[in-house]
């Protein structure tokens, strides 16, 4: 059974950072290509970033370009999202999903909330 | 950036009625390679979201096949052929084929 299990969320002040981890299982991870995507309060889907198998290629939304990393650890089967100068807009539940390419997620995590507020 | 717009953004439907819901792009969604990367999910409530629908019209492993999808270019339809009570929740589209992936608003499907 897959399974994708994010953790790190919390309250951060703006201009902080914060670095969430996803912890991945039931799958070949070093296989498949993983994304982050993030829904704000009562809002819709967001796509925040995409890495390759091997972690040599992100992607990002010019939203987040020069803000975010995103990184993995196959060997640990861990995918990551360093965060860094938040704004209070980047305030979301932040999902963890498989990236079968081309913008098919077809895995997701529970997600894990992240609030920038002072 | 391609904008996607659903309509409509609010559908109620009796069990088993049959409903549509439309997702609309701003530009094509034909990829040079000749695949069309357009894609439906299902967010339940409280629930993370889960992969319906892939490349217009193919039904992810274990999705009832009361879920169609259809469409070419730019305009797309879900069909739920006979609504169950688990179908309540958000559906959105997501497009793939131009960067950034983009997702559409939403379309809320209350039960009545």
């Amino acid at each position: 059974e897959v399974q994708l299990v994010e953790s790190g969320g919390g309250l951060v002040q703006p201009g902080r950072s914060l670095k969430l981890s996803c912890a991945a299982s039931g799958f070949t991870f070093s296989n498949y290509y993983m994304a982050w995507v993030r829904q704000a309060p009562k809002k819709g889907l967001e796509w925040v970033a995409t890495i390759s198998t091997s972690g040599s290629r992100t992607y990002y939304p010019d939203s987040v370009k020069g803000r975010f990393t995103i990184s993995r650890d196959n060997a640990k089967s861990s995918l990551y999202l360093q965060m860094n100068s938040l704004k209070s807009e980047d305030t979301a539940t932040y999902y963890c999903a498989r990236h079968r390419p081309m913008g098919i997620f077809d895995y997701w995590g529970q997600g894990v909330m992240v609030t920038v507020s002072s | 950036d391609v904008v996607l717009t659903q309509t409509p953004p609010t559908l109620s439907a009796t069990i088993g009625q049959s409903v549509s819901i439309s997702c609309r792009s701003s530009q094509s969604l034909l990829h040079s390679n000749g695949n069309t990367y357009l894609h439906w999910l299902l967010q339940r409530p409280g629930q993370s979201p889960q992969l319906l629908i892939y490349l217009v019209s193919r039904l992810e492993s274990g999705v009832p096949n009361r879920f169609s999808g259809s469409g070419s270019g730019t305009d797309f339809t879900l069909k739920i052929s006979g609504v169950e009570a688990e179908d309540l929740g958000v559906y959105y589209c997501v497009q793939g084929t131009h960067a950034p992936l983009t997702f559409g608003s939403g379309t809320k499907l209350e039960i009545k």
